[in-house]
Formats: C-alpha cells, structure tokens, sequence
C-alpha cells in the first residue's frame, strides 16, 4: 500500500535554530498533505494543509511565517520550523489526502 | 466546526475484561470514521475504518460501529491484554481533500 516516509523521526535542536522536517510519498502521489502537531497528552491538532503548487492554509493561531511549508511536487512536502524555541517542542505529523500517516517527528527544543 | 470527543478519557481494566470506547461527532455529514492506536512517544496505527454507508467493522478482536446520523461511534475491545495499553484516537473524515478530525482520545491501561 501507500507509504508516507517522514523525516528525521526525532531531533533535537537549540532555541533560535531551525528544523525542517520532510514527507515523501511513495508509490503515491500526494496533491495535499495534511500537518498536524500533538503536544504530550493532547490529541492532533491540524496546522496547516499544503497542496502542490500553491501555497499552503494554516489554520488560525499557526503562524504562517514560523512553521513554513512548501510542497513543491507531488510526492514531497516539507514543513520547516523556523527560530524554534522550547514551546515549539512537540509532535509533528503528516498525512496525506489518501490518509496514510507519516511515523511522525519528535521535536525537542532546548 | 466538526467537534470530535472521545470518553472516557482515561480507562483501566483487569486483563480479560471486555471494554467499550466511544467517540461522538457534531456533524453528521462524515465521509469516513478511523479508529487508531497509538503508543507512547510513537506515531499512529489505524485500527479500522469505517466508511459512512458502513455500520461496522471488525479486526481481530476489535469491532467498531458507526451511527452515523446519532453522531456515535463505538470500538469494542474483547478479552482485554496488557499489550492493548495505549491511547486510542477516533478521527473522522469528510468528503474530498477535507482534513481528519481527531478526539483526544483515551487512555487505556490493561492491569495483568
């Protein structure tokens, strides 16, 4: 069946630094992915919807210019959060329109 | 807005108990509703999907019904074992390139 493979699965960075986190489709090519993030104990909140070519919607109260998303193919979409601090420390998801899952990203920020 | 929970929140059996979740939406108009499984720190595992003509599905020892027009579903989980300690997640979905809804979830521990 379809994979999603997501990138890196954990990573743990300095405050002000930036990480960018990628999602491939294989054997599928993925029109919108979906970006989620779980902070410890809550569920998955939906962040923002990328789809090829165009740019990205975010969902109210995400900044636009702090988690930036760029889908620029069908079978890549990467999400990039830029001058990360402590409170950005949580779990990143992506999924694509066929609904399968990336593993997910563990992000700690220290 | 599709509001999504799921109760309880928390939920600890005996092993061998048979156990019922639920999961309630506000609106109706659903395309599909999946059961997952996650593990601490881990991403998400689908369990069952159940698409909005459907009234149920079953895996294993696992079975999930959807009403849809009440807005409810259930997964039942039978003869309960440690390993199906987990947070399990009710997500649903709407028609076209619409976003999953996910509950909170709930968390369940299985005492051996």
């Amino acid at each position: 069946g379809a994979v999603v493979s997501q990138h890196p699965s954990w990573v743990i960075c300095k405050s002000g630094t930036s990480v960018k986190i990628e999602c491939r489709s294989l054997d599928f090519q993925a029109t919108t992915m979906f970006w989620y993030r779980q902070f410890p104990k809550q569920s998955l909140m939906l962040m923002a919807t990328s789809n090829e070519g165009s740019k990205a919607t975010y969902e109210q109260g995400v900044e636009k210019d702090k988690f930036l998303i760029n889908h620029a193919s069908l079978t890549l979409s990467t999400l990039t959060v830029t001058s990360a601090h402590p409170e950005d420390s949580s779990f990143y998801i992506c999924v694509n329109d066929g609904y399968t899952f990336g593993s997910g990203t563990r992000l700690t920020v220290v | 807005k599709q509001e999504v929970t799921q109760i309880p929140a928390a939920l600890s059996v005996p092993e061998g108990e048979n156990l019922v979740l639920n999961c309630s939406f506000t609106d109706s108009a659903i395309y599909n509703l999946q059961w997952f499984r996650q593990d601490p720190g881990k991403g998400l595992t689908s369990l069952l999907l159940i698409q909005s003509s459907q009234r149920e599905q079953t895996s294993g020892r696992l079975n999930a019904s959807l009403d849809k027009s009440s807005g409810r579903s259930t997964l039942y989980i039978a003869a309960s074992q440690p390993g199906d300690s987990a947070t399990y997640l009710c997500a649903v979905g709407g028609s076209g390139n619409t976003p999953l809804v996910f509950g909170k979830g709930t968390r369940l521990s299985v005492i051996a």
